[in-house]
């Protein structure tokens, strides 16, 4: 099973400023690597798939970079509604499907 | 829109059953495999099983395999997660998800319901 390792745990940030949050695969996931965005008491949301494709309709603020096992979402100017818990899932060899632990954005 | 609606959640004793529901609509239901993964109370997501468009695989996680199946009714537009000999460690909220792969399967799950709660608890 690929175990995905992400931090940091939680990032304290203003709004404006840029986030990073990076995901490390525990082998090779090619580029199969998928973010998702979830707020409290809300579904996960997709955002990336294939690493660095923006899902429909996700601003393009949000961008992802990274192959094999090293990952990273970036979010270049956050705004108030990206405060929020940030998954990242590969889909390189399932089942299972496996998912990170996941990196809550806060506000500082 | 796509929507998925899950229902069936509730409170079940330890050793007890519960089947899941998740209607599906504004989407060709039967050409995408469909998935359920569920998070602990406070916790990360877990997945949990996949079936495959026409019901003709199935996988699961190793943490439930045996005690839970996944079925779908493509006439329906319905998805189903039967779940038995429950446990505490199964309270969580469970999300039935699209897989975005049009008849094969991706693994990149792209719409998802709002989540149905269900808690093990004497």
């Amino acid at each position: 099973e690929i175990v995905l390792t992400q931090s940091p745990a939680t990032l304290s940030l203003s709004p404006g400023e840029g986030a990073t949050l990076s995901c490390r695969a525990s082998q090779g996931v090619g580029n199969y690597v998928v973010w998702y965005q979830q707020k409290p008491g809300q579904a996960p949301r997709l955002l990336i798939f294939d690493a660095s494709t923006r899902a429909t309709g996700i601003p393009a603020r949000f961008s992802g970079s990274g192959s094999g096992t090293d990952f990273t979402l970036t979010i270049s100017s956050l705004e108030p509604e990206d405060f929020a818990v940030y998954y990242c899932q590969q889909r390189r060899d399932w089942p299972p499907l496996t998912f990170g632990g996941g990196t809550k954005v806060e506000i500082k | 829109q796509v929507q998925l609606v899950e229902s069936g959640g509730g409170v079940v004793q330890p050793g007890g059953s519960l089947r899941l529901s998740c209607a599906a609509s504004k989407f060709a239901f039967s050409a995408y495999g469909m998935h359920w993964v569920r998070q602990a109370p406070g916790k990360g997501l877990e997945w949990v099983a996949f079936i495959r468009s026409d019901g003709s695989i199935k996988y699961y996680a190793d943490s439930v395999k045996g005690r839970v199946a996944i079925s779908r009714d493509n006439s329906k537009n319905t998805l189903y997660l039967q779940m038995n000999s429950l446990r505490a460690e199964d309270t969580a909220v469970y999300y039935c998800a699209k897989d975005s792969g049009y008849y094969d399967a991706s693994g990149s799950l792209n719409y998802w319901g709002q989540g149905s709660l269900v808690t093990v608890s004497s």
